[in-house]
């Protein structure tokens, strides 16, 4: 079975920009959930969706949004760019989302903005 | 808030020392546990899980139990190998509230010397 896939990879945006970041999550999975990793704050928890409906969300700016489709995937979108967006963004998928279950990683985006 | 203590690395170890990684955290109730490891480069990988006070957690030769009473999960091998050099991450997740949000400590880099 196929891992979580997130695209892209590596993005280099500007400052004032926005940016638009997909996950893929495994095949059955329905929850999807998103963390924000810098070395200054470590990880942070920024939303979580399931069957297409935001669950929870993080402490972030309005600044940060995400969307959850009909077929698990989900995208999140940062708008007017800061330097201190710059970090790398995880996503991780289970099949209901409970905490008890485990969650399972992409690979990540690393977003750098100039 | 729920929060996760962890051990401030980095830690250095030579191949076959014991390693232990200290992880206490703070929530109301019963909340799940989990150590995450990340390799450079990649997502997080869980290693194991304790959904229960005294429950043992086991994988690849580490170990984690769950203490209520001292609220800890550390994190513990009998025999390091230079394989096991990557970022080690002590989690939480708290059934109440019916999400799976993943509150993180701070990571910890250990790095096995040959």
């Amino acid at each position: 079975k196929a891992g979580v896939t997130q695209t892209p990879r590596y993005l280099i945006k500007t400052r004032g920009q926005q940016v638009t970041l997909s996950c893929s999550p495994i095949s059955g999975h329905r929850s999807v959930s998103w963390y924000q990793q810098t070395p200054g704050q470590g990880l942070q928890f920024l939303f979580e969706y399931f069957s297409e409906t935001q669950r929870n969300k993080g402490n972030f700016p309005g600044r940060f949004s995400g969307r959850q489709f009909s077929n698990s995937r989900s995208e999140m979108n940062v708008s007017t760019l800061e330097l201190g967006d710059s970090a790398l963004y995880l996503c991780a998928s289970s099949v209901a989302g409970t905490a008890q279950e485990t969650q399972y990683f992409g690979p990540g985006t690393r977003l750098l903005v100039l | 808030g729920d929060s996760v203590t962890q051990m401030e690395g980095p830690v250095t170890l030579s191949e076959e020392a014991f390693l232990t990684i200290n992880c206490t955290y703070t929530a109301t109730g019963y909340p799940s546990l989990f150590w995450y490891v990340q390799y450079p480069g990649e997502g997080l990988q869980l290693l194991l899980k304790a959904t229960k006070a005294d429950d043992k957690g086991s994988n690849k030769g580490f170990e984690a139990t769950y203490r209520k009473e001292t609220t800890s999960f550390h994190l513990e091998k009998g025999s390091v190998q230079v394989s096991d050099s990557a970022v080690y991450f002590c989690a939480l997740s708290h059934p109440q509230g019916g999400s799976e949000k993943l509150v993180f400590g701070k990571g910890t880099k250990l790095t096995v010397n040959p």
